[in-house]
Formats: C-alpha cells, structure tokens, sequence
C-alpha cells in the first residue's frame, strides 16, 4: 500500500525557516517525480515545487522561488522543502503527491497523495 | 505562465444528472490535462490523467475529453458520493490547478 506522511509542520514567525519531511513507502521511490502542492484555508490547490525521479529537474512557482528548495533522499525514501524567510501568504496545509512518472513534465497528474501538514505563518 | 479557468465555478444538480465541467488553458497544452475530485477534509484524488485516460479504481461514469486548450469533464450519472469540488491541472510546463468547481446537491 503506497503511504505518504507528511512532517514538520507548525506555527512559525514571519521572516523565519521550516522544513517539511515527507516519508515514502508501498512503492519504489527513485522510479516517480514528487510534488509538493499546497492549499490555504478555504480556497483552491497551488503547486509549489517538483522534482524529478533523480533530482535533475527541480521546478518551483513563482510565489516560493528563491524562497522555497525541494530535495529527496532516494536512499531514505524521502522528500523534503526547505521553507526560508516565509510570510503569511505561506499559510497552507502542505501535500506531498507522487507522480505517474519519473519526469517533471509527461503526461500524467498526481496518483497519490499524502494527508498534509499545516503550515501557519503568524506572529 | 499558463493559466487554467474552470467554468461552471460551483453548481447544483441531483443524483443521476449528467454533469459537466469545462478547462481552458491560456494556451495550448496539448493532452497534458489532469482532473482531481476532492472532498472537504480529504486529499485531492486524481481520477482522469493526460486528458482522457482513466484513472484505476475510478468509476467509469467519469470520463475526459479535449486538447489543446479546450477541456471537459463528465460524470455520466451523479452519484451520492460524487458531490465534491473538482479541480483540472495542467503538466505541460510548469504545473498549475485551475480554481475548482464545487458541485453540490440542488
């Protein structure tokens, strides 16, 4: 059964950091693109970042860019998001989404997803 | 980047209506259109993937249609289950959701 958790949520200051795990298994992890894909309270999905099967291809919106860096370890089934100097636009419940496939850009949308983590961002 | 709208952006309609839903991207996407369903509460679940491929363990009253810039989603026959809002998606560059439809009971 392919299971994502997500980690590391919480409630942060303006201007600070947070890290975002989220912990793969049911599925052989080094063979999908992962996504993290936000949504704040009461409105609409956004996609935040991507990142091929092998880390070639990294895509951010334009919103964290620069802010925002999306990692794995294919070793330890994992992805991460590093969150830098975020703002309350930020505040969201955070999914993790596996890819039908290994590349940023195909044919295909996102099969699985996890629960999410809840981000606030407040002073 | 390209934007994605939705139209109707909320309806009412009862069990067994066909009902659909319509996507356009600002520009051409070619078949790179994913539709997602998802519940209050809930993660969103992908049911129609690369514009009109099914998704398995989707029902088949769900189908998809359209490229280029112009998409649809159907449900044949509404289903208790099936109120929710819906959401199209694009992957063609960089990904981006259209703004949802919410389908309610009338």
């Amino acid at each position: 059964e392919v299971q994502l958790v997500e980690s590391g949520g919480g409630l942060v200051q303006p201007g600070r950091s947070l890290r975002l795990s989220c912990a793969a298994s049911g599925f052989t992890f080094d063979d999908y693109a992962m996504h993290w894909v936000r949504q704040a309270p009461g409105k609409g999905l956004e996609w935040v970042s991507g990142i091929s099967w092998n880390s070639g291809s990294i895509g951010y919106a334009d919103s964290v860019k620069g802010r925002f860096t999306i990692s794995r370890d294919n070793a330890k089934n994992s992805l991460y998001l590093q969150m830098n100097s975020l703002r309350a636009e930020d505040t969201a419940l955070y999914y993790c989404a596996k890819d039908l496939g290994p590349l940023l850009r195909q044919r295909g949308g996102f099969d699985y997803w996890g629960q999410g983590t809840l981000v606030t961002v407040s002073s | 980047d390209i934007q994605m709208t939705q139209s109707p952006s909320s309806l009412s309609a009862s069990v067994g209506d066909r009902v659909t839903i319509t996507c356009r991207a600002s520009q051409s996407i070619s078949s790179y259109l994913n539709w997602y369903q998802q519940k209050p509460g809930k993660a969103p679940k992908l049911l129609i993937y690369a514009a009109s491929s099914l998704q398995s363990g989707v029902p088949s009253r769900f189908s998809g249609s359209g490229s280029g810039t112009d998409f649809t989603l159907t449900i044949s026959s509404l289903q208790p289950e099936d109120f929710a809002t819906y959401y199209c998606q694009q992957s063609y560059s960089t990904p981006g959701f259209g703004p949802g439809t919410k389908v309610d009971i009338k």
